[in-house]
């Protein structure tokens, strides 16, 4: 069954300082996969998705991520996190007909110390 | 472009009694999807419609249920309300043509069972 991981559950890092959330996926197909952000009591704002082609892409909010089939997963980078960074974090990876049922990883809390 | 808006946004119901949940997609997208979201169980996938069929169905009781109207409005409705089903219900909507489309998320509505 196709599922998504997120291994840590609440991550402090300092502002500036860089940062990396883990994602693992099982997904018997090509995966699409995407990463997503949530402001408390907010919906999900797309950060950036892959889909095919260069396994690094780029997001929004200076926000990167890797795809490795090899190691199945698609971790989400940012060299300087900044305050406003602090919201939880969604990996995602679509599933079922036409890839549009989203399988979510439970997130990741990142907070921001100054 | 106007975003995806869900109505209402809170909602407070008695046990026992059912609720209708509408979504408003992005115009021109002909998908419709729902998730729950809930602290212990995180980011739920519902069901989706698109151009007024369901698609794809989560792994939900026959409680929950969904349609599509024709100009892609979307309605979720539960009925014999129970205190588990109090959650953020989260409304997203994408072109829906293909795996490479991605969604955009509504704001939610948040449903406190009493």
């Amino acid at each position: 069954a196709q599922s998504v991981t997120q291994p840590d559950i609440h991550i402090t890092v300092s502002e500036g300082a860089s940062l990396e959330l883990r994602c693992n996926y099982s997904y018997g197909a090509t995966p699409y996969l995407f990463w997503y952000v949530q402001s408390p009591g907010q919906g999900l704002q797309l950060l950036l998705k892959y889909f095919s082609g260069d396994t690094l892409v780029q997001g929004i909010k200076g926000f990167e991520a890797e795809f490795k089939r090899s190691q199945s997963s698609f971790n989400l980078r940012k060299p300087s996190v900044h305050w406003s960074d602090a919201a939880e974090y969604f990996c995602a990876v679509g599933a079922g007909q036409a890839g549009t049922a989203l399988i979510f990883g439970k997130g990741t809390t990142l907070s921001v110390s100054s | 472009k106007a975003g995806v808006t869900q109505t209402p946004r809170y909602l407070i119901k008695t046990r026992g009694q059912q609720v209708t949940l509408s979504c408003s997609p992005i115009s021109g997208h002909r998908s419709v999807s729902w998730y729950q979201q809930t602290p212990g169980q995180g980011l739920q996938f519902l069901f989706e419609y698109f151009s007024e069929t369901q698609r794809n169905k989560g792994n939900f009781p026959g409680r929950f249920s969904g349609r599509q109207f024709s100009n892609s409005r979307s309605e979720m409705n539960v009925s014999t309300l129970e205190l588990g089903d109090s959650a953020l219900y989260l409304c997203a909507s994408s072109l829906g043509g293909g795996r490479t489309t991605e969604a955009f998320f509504g704001q939610g509505t948040r449903l406190t069972v009493v």
